[in-house]
């Protein structure tokens, strides 16, 4: 069976500093992958999706970059967090158009 | 771009009361999809509808797909108080990218025991 994996699962981090999220999945292959970031006000945000290795879609223009370096793998990153860029940030596979599954999700807190 | 309204955005009830909730979208979907979250956690997939029309059960909640595939229903009976959390909907469209979902803003659940 399929499986997708975070981490780290909660993050303090101060203004400026880097951020480096990841997410694998486990048990498919050439999965499409997707980053969410969730606010207190509870709407899914969708940040990033990716179809392929290398292949990287972005949904909202921000301080935050998306890579995909192997098949089941992609990493959220920024190079100086702000303090708006709090929140959970979620993690989700398909296969192609198939149904998506949720990550368990980390929760970033920058202060 | 796309839109999903879903309502109620909260709902408190009694234990053992039956619960109904709906999104409705803008365009024509393909799939529609509903989820819930716990806190802290990350959304989870209840029930997933293909087809115009279709009824689905998962224990004791029920999805249906609506004719116009412009709208969903999620119905839960005999609420128990681990019901609790954020409910989404989430709709694939026909036309385009097939590869992403747009949600609804979820539903709030509070159960009292």
């Amino acid at each position: 069976s399929q499986t997708i994996h975070q981490w780290p699962a909660t993050l303090v981090q101060p203004v400026g500093s880097p951020l480096s999220l990841e997410c694998t999945v486990e048990g498919t292959s050439n999965p499409n992958l997707y980053w969410y970031r969730q606010a207190a006000g509870r709407g899914l945000q969708l940040l990033f999706y990716s179809v392929g290795i290398g292949q990287i879609s972005s949904e909202v223009p921000q301080n935050l970059s998306a890579s995909r370096p192997q098949d089941r793998q992609f990493i959220l990153s920024s190079k100086k967090l702000l303090l708006s860029d709090s929140g959970f940030y979620l993690c989700a596979w398909t296969r192609g158009a198939d149904t998506q599954y949720f990550g368990p999700g980390t929760r970033l807190t920058v202060l | 771009g796309q839109q999903l309204n879903q309502s109620p955005q909260s709902m408190f009830i009694q234990e053992g009361e039956d619960v109904s909730m709906n999104c409705t979208s803008s365009s024509i979907f393909n799939t529609w999809l509903w989820y819930k979250q716990d806190p802290g956690e990350g959304p989870v997939l209840l029930i997933a509808l293909y087809k115009a029309g279709e009824l689905t059960s998962n224990g004791r909640l029920t999805a249906q797909f609506g004719i116009t595939r412009k709208d969903s229903f999620l119905n839960i009976s005999a609420s128990i108080p681990s019901d609790v959390g954020i409910y989404f909907c989430a709709g694939r469209n026909s036309g385009g990218s097939n590869y992403k979902l747009t949600f609804g803003k979820g539903t709030l659940l509070t159960v009292n025991p």
